[in-house]
């Protein structure tokens, strides 16, 4: 079946810095790749995606590239903001709109 | 243009008890799915409704089931509640096509007690 992996939190970082997470993934056929982001209290909001293999995408300063040889979705940003405290799930669509989520990273962004 | 909105937004029911909630999805879309998202966790696929049937489940009993109208909006309904049920649920929408996005609604949380 499909499965989503990603590094477990918290990931603290001060302001400015870079960051990654990781993001792996196994599923049949050929998925779509998504990060979306909680912040507290809220619903999820897509943060990017990825439909193709090669594909990066990208929004708000973070990207992710879609790797079909490594199977793997890292979200990346080069320069952290407090505000981008939140938690960070991963997911993938083999088809159907039927998302299939990682367990969440959380992120703490220090002044 | 309103996105996906869910009610109500905060409930406590009774072990035993039925909950039912309700989404109206994002305009133009036709595909309503709902999932769980227990504390600390992601969110969990639980059914996924298509011109108003069930097309797809995931995981969970028949104490959850589901309703989509005419109109594209859902109900999630859980019976005989367990205070294992307590969580956020969300409620998504989309087109149905493949690689399309899905919007998420801020979620109704369900407090079992």
């Amino acid at each position: 079946g499909n499965s989503v992996t990603q590094m477990e939190g918290p990931v603290t970082l001060s302001e400015e810095a870079f960051l990654t997470i990781n993001c792996t993934y196994t599923a049949t056929g050929y998925p779509s790749l998504f990060w979306y982001v909680q912040y507290p209290g809220e619903g999820l909001q897509l943060l990017l995606k990825a439909t193709k293999a090669d594909d990066k995408g990208s929004n708000k300063g973070f990207e992710a590239t879609y790797r079909k040889e490594t199977t793997s979705f890292h979200l990346e940003k080069g320069s952290v903001q407090v505000s981008d405290s939140a938690v960070y799930f991963c997911a993938l669509d083999s088809g159907y709109s039927t998302l299939t989520f990682g367990k969440g990273t959380m992120l703490l962004v220090s002044p | 243009d309103a996105g996906v909105t869910q009610s109500p937004t905060h409930l406590i029911k009774t072990r035993g008890q039925q909950v039912t909630l309700r989404c109206s999805p994002k305009s133009g879309h036709d595909t309503v799915s709902w999932y769980q998202q227990a504390l600390g966790q992601g969110p969990q696929f639980i059914f996924q409704y298509y011109e108003e049937e069930e097309r797809q489940r995931g995981n969970f009993p028949d104490r959850f089931s589901g309703h989509q109208y005419p109109n594209y909006s859902s109900e999630l309904n859980v019976n005989a509640l367990l205070l294992g049920d307590s969580a956020l649920y969300l409620c998504a929408s989309s087109l149905n096509a493949f690689g399309n996005t899905i919007y998420f609604g801020e979620g109704s949380w369900l407090t079992v007690v």
